[in-house]
């Protein structure tokens, strides 16, 4: 069972564009909502998190839009640049199962110059 | 720190070998993952260990796969015998299961069986 579906799978912004990803879930024991960039050839990296007693987090460019009654969270890149091209996961946890995460598909954001 | 360090970077294979990847997690941290990564099925979780013990192998694909965790700086994964379907990126990361926090994932290892 797929419990944290993320949309698009692929994206093309232009350079500058904002960029949005959404995830959405179903457990509502999760209390931890992370996001990870993934470069080619490299591990996921995390890239900002959100617990869900705010409704937004933002450092530098990306900012983390959370929605507790629909079950959303979104990333959204502002000033997209050429260097943010790479796949973005998001992900969930709860305070249990030994601090696993549940993680969306994926979305591959090419940003064009 | 020097992060999860994954050995080797590369490694490759002919079919019905024994290939052994290896995992050193952060130290302090006390849960450990391992995950698989191919373009077709993306980012799958294998087995995961807590103050290391097997918590969950359900994503272990076959009797092939095993993994071990001896102590809390080291675990591996094994594949005996390997098989061109198992070529992919192989990850390990590890965090700490108190409170909430995100992975630090290793660089990969990937694995191509001939």
């Amino acid at each position: 069972q797929q419990q944290v579906k993320q949309s698009p799978q692929s994206l093309i912004v232009q350079k500058g564009g904002i960029s949005i990803i959404n995830c959405a879930y179903e457990n509502t024991a999760f209390d931890y909502f992370p996001w990870y960039q993934q470069f080619p050839g490299k591990g996921p990296a995390l890239l900002i998190a959100i617990r869900p007693d705010v409704s937004e987090k933002k450092e530098g460019r990306f900012t983390i839009s959370f929605n507790k009654s629909a079950k959303q969270f979104s990333l959204h890149i502002m000033d997209s640049q050429p260097g943010d091209s790479a796949t973005y996961f998001c992900a969930a946890n709860t305070n249990t199962n030994a601090g696993k995460s549940t993680f969306g598909d994926g979305t591959t954001l090419t940003v064009k110059p | 720190d020097a992060g999860v360090i994954q050995s080797p970077r590369h490694e490759v294979t002919e079919m019905g070998q024994e290939v052994t990847l290896r995992c050193k997690p952060i130290s302090g941290h006390n849960s450990l993952f391992w995950y698989r990564q191919t373009m077709m099925r993306g980012l799958e979780l294998l087995i995961y260990f807590n103050n290391n013990v097997p918590i969950d192998d359900s994503g272990m694909p076959e009797d092939r796969f095993s993994a071990k965790m001896p102590n809390a700086s080291f675990s591996t994964l094994k594949i005996q015998p390997s098989e061109p379907r198992d070529s992919a990126v192989y990850f390990c990361a590890s965090t700490v299961s108190w409170g909430n926090y995100g992975y630090t994932f290793g660089s990969g290892t990937r694995l191509t069986v001939v």
